[in-house]
């Protein structure tokens, strides 16, 4: 099946700092997206990419949808405490609602 | 709005029984999914519905059964629970049939012992 690789597994970063991760895949996605969960909580949706090369913003959240299709990023600037948490990116080939590949995700600690 | 709503949030099972976890949404999406998530593994999906009526297995089904009773619920049965199913199961939904911009419901935290 496909699989996505997302690194870093961790980030230990001071506040304030960027953040930058990303995610490959070995086979073609037509939807990349970036999803956030908190401890004892459901991932919530950050960023949706439909389009290769498409580049997203969300307030202090940016993604991209490679051109190959086959690889995203999400980038976090100046980070807040408020950014910790896991973030997984996901994504989708085909239709009928086949559901959503996830990266194993990217655990995000900032220290004060 | 309540959004998707599942429950119970935490189970515990002995080995051999079973339980049926609930999960129903208010946001009239017509597909349903459910997903396990385990330490370091992200989240795998075990079954889904891509309309009310239908069902069809994911990357992980062995060991569960699903029902899409209407269009907002969608549960999972484990007819007989195993230490390996042991994990933290999220419910999601989605507007469309291809399944992007999913909301997930809060989790059901389950062990088995």
């Amino acid at each position: 099946g496909q699989q996505l690789n997302q690194s870093p597994q961790s980030m230990f970063i001071q506040e304030g700092e960027d953040v930058s991760m990303n995610c490959t895949s070995s086979s073609i996605f037509n939807t990349w997206l970036w999803y956030k969960q908190d401890p004892g909580e459901g991932p919530v949706l950050l960023i949706a990419l439909y389009k290769a090369g498409e580049l997203t913003s969300n307030g202090r959240l940016t993604a991209q949808f490679g051109i190959t299709r086959k690889d995203s990023f999400l980038n976090i600037s100046a980070s807040i405490p408020s950014d910790v948490g896991i973030y997984f990116c996901a994504g989708q080939y085909g239709g009928g609602a086949d559901g959503l590949t996830f990266g194993k995700g990217t655990h995000l600690i900032i220290q004060p | 709005n309540a959004g998707v709503t599942q429950t119970p949030k935490f189970q515990v099972l002995k080995t051999g029984q079973s339980m049926t976890l609930q999960c129903a949404q208010d946001m009239n999406h017509n597909s349903m999914y459910w997903y396990r998530q385990d330490p370091g593994m992200g989240l795998r999906l075990i079954y889904y519905s891509a309309s009310e009526g239908t069902t069809d297995k994911g990357e992980v089904p062995n060991g569960y059964n699903v029902s899409r009773l209407n269009k907002r619920e969608f549960s999972l049965r484990l007819e007989s629970a195993a230490p390996s199913q042991t994990s933290v199961y999220f419910c999601a939904s989605s507007s469309t049939a291809w399944g992007t911009e999913a909301f997930f419901g809060q989790g059901t935290r389950l062990t088995v012992v």
